[in-house]
């Protein structure tokens, strides 16, 4: 079976701070993928990345940043001065063998709040 | 490019009566589709998916059901709504190989009163 754990319910930061979202994962799969998804009010979720399991390099998308370690399961996302626009609930999730690798497994969500 | 199109946007509905939500996918063949409820508390509960026409595989017994008439159509049915229905509804896509990124729908709130 395979689990990813987003132990931050809700963070909340103010306008222009830096801040982390966590996800930790677990497979027993070599072969696997990892996502970040964002949910704004409207509801639509968005895709934002997708890695590999063999990929541990890091990305970074303008003020978006993804740090992927094999060494602690976990794959963190950091937005870099913060916005308004960045208030959503934001998904981590894996796709393996284990779980079927057409239905990845979603964490519950990190509700990001961004005070002006 | 494609897109995800899903209706109706907002639903109420009494309980006990029936329920039919369209998801059309435009723009690519052979997807994976899927849907997705979301009740309170943001989590997102896989309720069907298929890899193709007539292939609908279910994680959650319930009083749902799901069809695939067509390679990029997917509908979500119940004959009888009851109250833990309500949520929103997502609908999703994904290319046929495996470990894709999903594409989502902008969702159906669906409150059964």
């Amino acid at each position: 079976a395979q689990k990813v754990t987003q132990a931050q319910t809700e963070i909340s930061v103010v306008e222009k701070e830096d801040v982390t979202l966590d996800c930790v994962y677990e497979t027993r799969d070599t072969t696997y993928y990892l996502f970040w998804y964002k949910q704004p009010p409207s509801g639509e979720l968005v895709f934002l990345i997708r890695r590999n399991s063999f990929d541990e390099q890091n990305e970074i998308s303008g003020r978006y940043s993804w740090n992927f370690q094999k060494s602690t399961s976990s794959f963190n996302f950091t937005i870099t001065a913060s916005q308004v626009v960045d208030s959503a609930v934001y998904f981590c999730a894996l796709s393996g063998e284990a779980g079927g690798s057409y239905i990845p497994t979603f964490g519950r969500g990190t509700s990001l709040i961004v005070h002006p | 490019s494609q897109t995800i199109h899903q209706w109706p946007a907002t639903l109420v509905q009494p309980v006990g009566s029936p329920l039919s939500l369209e998801c059309t996918v435009e723009g690519t063949s052979n997807p994976n589709l899927y849907w997705y409820r979301q009740a309170a508390g943001r989590g997102l509960q896989l309720l069907f998916y298929s890899v193709g026409i007539g292939q609908i595989s279910s994680e959650v017994p319930q009083n749902l059901s799901a069809s695939r008439p067509q390679d990029r159509q997917f509908i979500l049915s119940s004959k009888k709504l009851l109250l833990s229905d309500s949520g929103f509804y997502l609908c999703a896509w994904s290319f046929r190989d495996r470990y894709n990124e999903q594409f989502f729908g902008p969702g159906t709130r669906l409150t059964v009163l």
